[in-house]
């Protein structure tokens, strides 16, 4: 069975760091991209880049180029998104998905993980 | 980038009735490489059509797509009580793939 289970809720500060993740099973993690998708409170849905595990190819949306940046670790089957310093406007629920080839659609999603920001 | 218009906003039908839920690109969506996707509140989007007109696996025969181009379109047939929830368009014929602003299906 495909799964992709991400991290749990975090909560931070502005000016911290964050990085979340999404360990992809019952698949072959290196054969298919992994998206990451924002969705703010109340909102719809952001693409905001992909990454292909096999190499490490990775695409960003010009919305979220210079702002989060996308890896994965092959060895454990994990794909990661992180933040080098937070805004409150970070604050939302990502998903990460898995996508049949670099463009395509998304059957299989992660649960979600809600980044919250304040001070 | 291409932008995707969905309308309506707010669709208000009765459970039995047929829905047509629309998503215009601002510019060609090539082969056709559009999906339709259902969430509702607290799940992750539920992936229903893609390919514009191709149903995922396990998706009742009532949702149906159709369109190329710039136009398409999603149709619920025969509207259950589970049907009601947000639908949102993503086209991915271009980088970056985009998603439309979605259309909140609500009961009437």
């Amino acid at each position: 069975e495909v799964q992709l289970v991400q991290s749990g809720a975090e909560v931070k500060k502005p000016g911290e760091s964050l990085k979340i993740s999404c360990k992809g099973s019952g698949y072959s993690f290196t054969s298919y991209w992994i998206g990451w998708v924002r969705q703010m409170p109340g909102k719809g849905l952001e693409w905001m880049g992909i990454i292909y595990p096999g190499d490490s190819d990775t695409r960003y949306s010009p919305s979220f180029q210079g702002q989060v940046t996308i890896s994965a670790d092959k060895s454990i089957s994990t794909a990661y998104l992180q933040w080098s310093s937070l805004k409150a406007s970070d604050t939302a629920m990502y998903y990460c998905a898995r996508q049949p080839h670099s463009s395509g659609w998304y059957y299989y999603w992660g649960q979600g993980t809600l980044v919250t920001v304040s001070s | 980038e291409i932008v995707l218009t969905q309308s309506p906003g707010t669709l208000s039908l009765s459970p039995g009735e047929r829905a047509t839920l629309s998503c215009r690109a601002s510019q060609s969506v090539s082969s056709s490489y559009l999906a339709w996707y259902q969430q509702k509140p607290g799940q992750a989007p539920r992936l229903l059509i893609y390919g514009a007109s191709s149903r995922a696996t396990g998706i009742p025969d009532r949702f149906s797509g159709s369109g190329s181009g710039t136009d398409f379109t999603l149709t619920i047939s025969r509207l259950e009580p589970e049907d009601f929830a947000v639908y949102y368009c993503q086209q991915y014929g271009s980088s970056p793939s985009t998603f439309g602003q979605g259309t909140r299906l609500e009961i009437k």
